[in-house]
């Protein structure tokens, strides 16, 4: 199986802040790289995917980039309902193994 | 708009079985994979199952195959998750999720999400 590691595991930032997570996958997956962003007690919500790609409705402030083994959710200008937990998704090999998530908080 | 409602959630002893149900509408349902992902209490996402999008392939974690069986009835817009042999650690909230993509094989790029049944595998 693919293992998918994030980093950090979490982190404080104020608002306005530019916030970088980075996942990292135990082999190459290409681009097949998605990451999500869920809020407590609701659903998980796409926000790119393909690695860099915004998926529908979701905020210019959020971008994704890198591929291989290495990629990065970037959020530039951290508003209030961004603070969440995010997750990366690869989607090159079966099974679709998830990171272990990362939680942003409010400094 | 699309929408997934998952049911069948509930308390079960070890060993037995449950049948999970995920109602879609709002897209035509049987142009598309469908997936079910599970998230342990308090604990991260964990894909479980996919099906294409007439029935003809299933993909299952290897924590779960032999036990889940993942169906569809395209005639009803209705995705399940058969779980027998049911253990502790399957205790979570299961996610019903769709497929982006239109395509023979799925993409794996879960565009929509339910809102989640628990199950909770207790003596």
């Amino acid at each position: 199986d693919i293992q998918m590691t994030q980093s950090p595991s979490s982190l404080s930032a104020s608002v306005g802040d530019t916030v970088t997570i980075t996942c990292r996958a135990s082999q190459s997956i290409s681009s097949f790289l998605n990451w999500y962003q869920q809020k407590p007690g609701k659903a998980p919500k796409l926000l790119i995917y393909a690695a860099s790609s915004l998926q529908s409705g979701v905020p210019s402030r959020f971008s994704g980039s890198g591929s291989g083994t290495d990629v990065t959710l970037t959020i530039n200008s951290l508003q209030v309902e961004d603070f969440a937990t995010y997750y990366c998704q690869q989607s090159f090999r079966i099974p679709f193994t998830f990171g272990p998530g990362t939680k942003v908080d409010i400094q | 708009q699309v929408q997934l409602v998952e049911s069948g959630g509930g308390v079960v002893q070890p060993g037995r079985s449950l049948r999970l149900s995920c109602a879609a509408s709002g897209f035509t349902f049987s142009t598309y994979g469908m997936h079910w992902v599970r998230q342990a209490p308090g604990k991260g996402l964990e894909w479980v199952a996919l099906i294409s999008y007439d029935g003809s392939n299933e993909y299952y974690a290897e924590s779960v195959k032999g036990r889940f069986t993942i169906s569809r009835d395209n005639s009803k817009n209705t995705l399940y998750l058969q779980m027998n042999s049911l253990r502790g650690e399957d205790t979570a909230v299961y996610y019903c999720a769709k497929d982006d993509t239109i395509a023979v094989v799925p993409a794996a790029i879960l565009d929509y999400w339910g809102q989640g049944t628990l199950v909770t595998v207790s003596s």
